[in-house]
């Protein structure tokens, strides 16, 4: 079964809002966990890594104020896309390391579309 | 930084063997991925190479030679459900990062 646990998979919502996407590591305890976007036919760009208990490190180009990310425990983070507009759209996918398998293991994604 | 490159596109007979390339540069090595992504869904794990040599895993072997900076993933007995992209992915020493290549997009055809 998935070990990492992506919610909502689909979202819908209209201009201006927030959106708040959460990944929960299943099995394992995750100090870090990754945020990527993905557009179609593409590859996935790293957006930002999230740190338990401090502050987020984001890739250059993303914006920080734009795309908050919180990673609350050991087994949570949450990316929440702020004032979405319609250029958001995108499928964005968590991932989170564990630490005994040496592995990085994907949630299963989140498609956001904005009206 | 990181350079991974691997072929957009291949196809191959059902049944068959088929082979997909990774070159990469990287200013410090620490671990090469091999995910699946099917269409519309999240990548899977299939294979980890940190040191060089093969991994085998079923119908899936991975290889790696750190000082070619060249992997590759080789699916044996194809079935059309092996119909999807091939990521491969570098990790950076000293931090957690992985940098994926643009992917191979493989169709199997009957």
């Amino acid at each position: 079964g998935a070990v990492v646990s992506q919610h909502p998979s689909w979202v819908i919502c209209k201009s201006g809002t927030s959106v708040k996407i959460e990944c929960r590591s299943l099995d394992f305890q995750a100090t870090t966990m990754f945020w990527y976007r993905q557009f179609p036919k593409q590859s996935l760009m790293l957006m930002a890594t999230s740190n338990e208990g401090s502050k987020a490190t984001y890739e250059q180009g993303v914006e920080k104020d734009k795309f908050l990310i919180n990673h609350a425990s050991l087994t949570l983070s949450t990316l929440t896309v702020t004032s979405a507009h319609p250029e958001d759209s995108s499928f964005y996918i968590c991932s989170a390391r564990d630490l005994n398998k040496n592995i990085q293991y994907f949630g299963a994604g989140t498609r956001l579309s904005v009206l | 930084g990181q350079n991974i490159d691997q072929p957009t596109e291949m196809t191959a007979t059902e049944g068959a063997i088929v082979q997909i390339n990774c070159t990469y540069q990287t200013s410090g090595f620490n671990g090469l991925f091999w995910y699946q992504q099917h269409a519309g869904e999240a990548p899977t794990f299939l294979s980890y190479n940190v040191l060089d040599g093969l991994e085998e895993k079923g119908r899936f072997s991975s290889f790696l030679s750190r000082s070619k900076g060249y992997s590759y993933l080789l699916l044996k007995e194809l079935q059309m459900k092996d119909s999807a992209s091939y990521l491969c992915a570098v990790r950076d020493f000293g931090n957690e990062k992985l940098t994926f290549g643009t992917g191979t997009r493989l169709t199997i055809i009957p």
